[in-house]
């Protein structure tokens, strides 16, 4: 079975550019979430998405940042247009619906990250 | 707001050294407690879990994790620590019961190093 899959591993842009993000989750999770890791800080949570309706989108920075899962399959995140404080790692997971007691929605699967890195 | 702490942000050991990584959280009501470990160029994976039951959970690789509920506290152990556990570990904590989405709010991490 394949994991969750991160498209680019890594990204170099320049500051006012636009940059798309995908994740392909594990086949069948309906829970899928961003993250992201900025620099010698903590890995913080920014949304998630229940098949294709946002669930919570309380961590997402600003309005420079949009995400969607049309189909409620992959998922994109658009930073646009970017800036220096946006770099960072950039992680996603995904995990089953919630089961009884909600446990298999507690055990998320991790991409290996996108890397951003805004000049 | 929840919070995770994790207490050491780089510890370096021999190998056949004990560890022990001390998380702490800031929540009053039931959690789920994960320990994540993040090896050189690959991504997060799961070494335990706590739900519920016994507070001393057993995770791959020899780790362990004890829950103390009335310190806020899920460390994690090994007894003897082998170079390939060379990693960064993550402690994070999802908000349990009727409120739980799955959200995981994590520590900083800690960079575990062993020396050959």
């Amino acid at each position: 079975e394949a994991g969750v899959t991160q498209f680019p591993s890594h990204s170099v842009i320049e500051k006012g550019q636009t940059v798309t993000l995908r994740c392909d989750p594990i086949s069948g999770h309906d829970n899928l979430y961003w993250y992201r890791r900025v620099m010698g800080k903590e890995i913080k949570f920014l949304l998630h998405f229940v098949k294709e309706s946002k669930q919570d989108e309380s961590g997402m920075p600003n309005n420079r940042f949009l995400a969607e899962r049309t189909g409620g399959t992959y998922s994109t995140l658009k930073v646009q247009p970017a800036e220096l404080e946006d770099s960072g790692v950039y992680f996603c997971a995904s995990s089953q619906a919630g089961g009884r007691g909600g446990t298999p929605k507690n055990i998320q699967y991790f991409g290996a990250g996108t890397r951003l890195s805004v000049l | 707001a929840q919070s995770v702490s994790q207490h050491n942000h780089h510890v370096i050991l021999s190998e056949a050294a004990s560890l022990e990584l001390g998380c702490n959280y800031s929540y009053g009501g039931t959690v789920n407690l994960f320990w994540y470990v993040q090896y050189p160029g690959q991504h997060l994976q799961l070494l335990l879990k706590y739900f519920s039951g016994d507070p001393l959970v057993k995770g791959i690789k020899g780790f362990e994790a004890e829950f103390i509920k009335s310190k806020f506290s899920f460390n994690l152990r090994k007894p003897s620590v082998q170079w390939s556990d060379t990693a960064e570990y993550f402690c994070a904590v999802n908000v349990g019961g009727s409120s739980n989405t799955g959200k995981l709010i994590f520590g900083q991490g800690t960079t575990l190093q062993v020396k050959p």
